[in-house]
């Protein structure tokens, strides 16, 4: 069965610079969800998307920005990186109607150096 | 503000012992709540949903219970492998967002479990 698919799975990037994170959610599904989980940490939710339009927002900073395309798959764009940025980053997608579970893809280990 | 708590942090047992993992959430409004499993470094990996109308859930050696109006949910795991080393992750959601789609998940911060052969 398909699975939520993000890419890179590994991103290095230095302090300042700009990452982008895609998400690739299941086939069908309508609503997207980004965390972030640092070392240690429970999953923090960052944003989410609901038919292309955001649904929801969490603890994302002001330097981070998503959005959902015609065709599902969510972009999380990070600029002007910090050390604290670096953390694993994860897609989930669900479905409504239904029973929403939520799917999570494996992840992006962002590091900052 | 929901709360999800997971007691406890980490718990080691032997090969072939059942155990139990507990998940309770402050807000007893939920729409479901799902059981997750991460290995290091991994995704989560859904294992059981269970909906709020919903007692418990069952697949495989997995059980979860779910008592809404006092905000607990249990994980069964029986007769424990090795394999099942891992954190486990309680997460609750609370229902349709009104701007469209589903509420995201809140997460407890998991309990690390070590079976050890």
């Amino acid at each position: 069965a398909a699975g939520v698919i993000q890419s890179p799975r590994h991103l290095i990037k230095e302090k300042r610079e700009t990452a982008t994170l895609k998400c690739y959610p299941i086939p069908r599904h309508d609503t997207v969800y980004w965390y972030q989980q640092g070392p240690g940490q429970d999953p923090q939710f960052l944003i989410s998307f609901y038919e292309k339009m955001q649904s929801d927002k969490g603890s994302i900073p002001d330097r981070f920005s998503a959005q959902q395309f015609s065709d599902y798959h969510s972009e999380l764009n990070m600029s002007s990186l910090e050390l604290g940025d670096s953390a694993l980053y994860f897609c989930a997608s669900s479905s409504i109607p239904g029973n929403t579970e939520a799917f999570f893809g494996q992840g992006t280990r962002l590091t900052v150096v | 503000k929901q709360e999800v708590t997971q007691i406890p942090a980490a718990l080691s047992v032997p090969e072939g012992e059942n155990l139990v993992l507990n998940c309770s959430f402050t807000d007893s409004a939920i729409y479901n709540l799902q059981w997750f499993r991460q290995d290091p470094g991994k995704g989560l990996t859904s294992l059981l949903l269970i909906q709020s109308s919903q007692r418990e859930q069952t697949s495989g050696r997995l059980n979860a219970s779910l008592d809404k109006s006092s905000g607990r949910s249990t994980l069964y795991i029986a007769a424990s492998q090795p394999g099942d080393s891992a954190t486990y992750l309680c997460a609750v959601r609370k229902g349709d967002h009104p701007q469209g789609g589903s509420e995201k998940l809140v997460f407890g911060k998991g309990t690390k479990l070590t079976v050890n052969p």
